[in-house]
């Protein structure tokens, strides 16, 4: 049973490039969370997906936007990207409204030069 | 909206001691207290959690307390080993309608186990 995945692993791009993140949830997952963690800091919060709509909103400029296909996988897409914006993206599944813990891919490090 | 503080930022313990980390949340409505050990490049992972109907849980080395006036919580590991060294985050989230929980997170704890 697959857990959760992400890709790419790695990316490099520049300020005002626009980058797209994707993510597989766990087998049986219906929510797909992401967050972005800084270096040497805890995750936050940016989005949440189910029934292929965006259901919660952290405190994440417009530039952030997501996607949610019918197989429940997700994408997260960086408009006008920023030095700032550089971090180590995590998504996290959880299988359904019942059971809230939420286990994290490994995660893709956006580097913006 | 809700925020978590963490402490300290960073534990050095010999081996065999004890580690306790400790958080504190603002959102009284926060019922939902997992706690998620890092390891330099990986992904963070689910250790123990907590709900806010019971104030204590064990699992082997590692148990959690809650204490709901004070709004805080803490991790502790007893008999740490050289492979307990990782960063340690907490976080809190309410409970939503929906069941679906939107964690916010500790600035986190680097734990260093010394042989």
């Amino acid at each position: 049973d697959a857990g959760v995945t992400q890709s790419p692993t790695h990316l490099i791009k520049t300020r005002g490039q626009q980058v797209t993140l994707r993510c597989s949830p766990k087998s049986g997952h219906d929510t797909v969370s992401w967050y972005q963690q800084a270096l040497g800091q805890g995750p936050q919060f940016i989005f949440q997906y189910y029934e292929e709509e965006e259901r919660q909103r952290g405190n994440f400029p417009d530039r952030f936007s997501g996607h949610q296909f019918p197989n429940y996988s997700s994408e997260l897409n960086v408009n006008a990207l920023l030095l700032g914006d550089s971090a180590l993206y995590l998504c996290a599944s959880n299988p359904d409204r019942v059971t809230d813990t939420q286990y994290f891919g490994p995660g893709t490090r956006l580097t913006v030069l | 909206g809700e925020n978590v503080e963490q402490h300290p930022s960073t534990l050095s313990v010999q081996e065999g001691d004890s580690a306790v980390i400790k958080c504190t949340y603002s959102d009284s409505a926060s019922n939902y207290f997992p706690w998620y050990k890092q390891e330099l490049g990986k992904r963070p992972q689910l250790i123990i959690d907590i709900r806010s109907n019971v104030g204590e849980k064990k699992d082997q080395r590692i148990a959690v307390t809650l204490n709901k006036t004070a709004k805080h919580f803490s991790l502790h590991i007893t008999e740490t080993q050289p492979e307990d060294s990782a960063v340690y985050f907490c976080a809190a989230s309410p409970n939503m309608d929906t069941g679906r929980r939107a964690l916010t997170f500790g600035s986190g704890t680097r734990l260093q186990v010394q042989p």
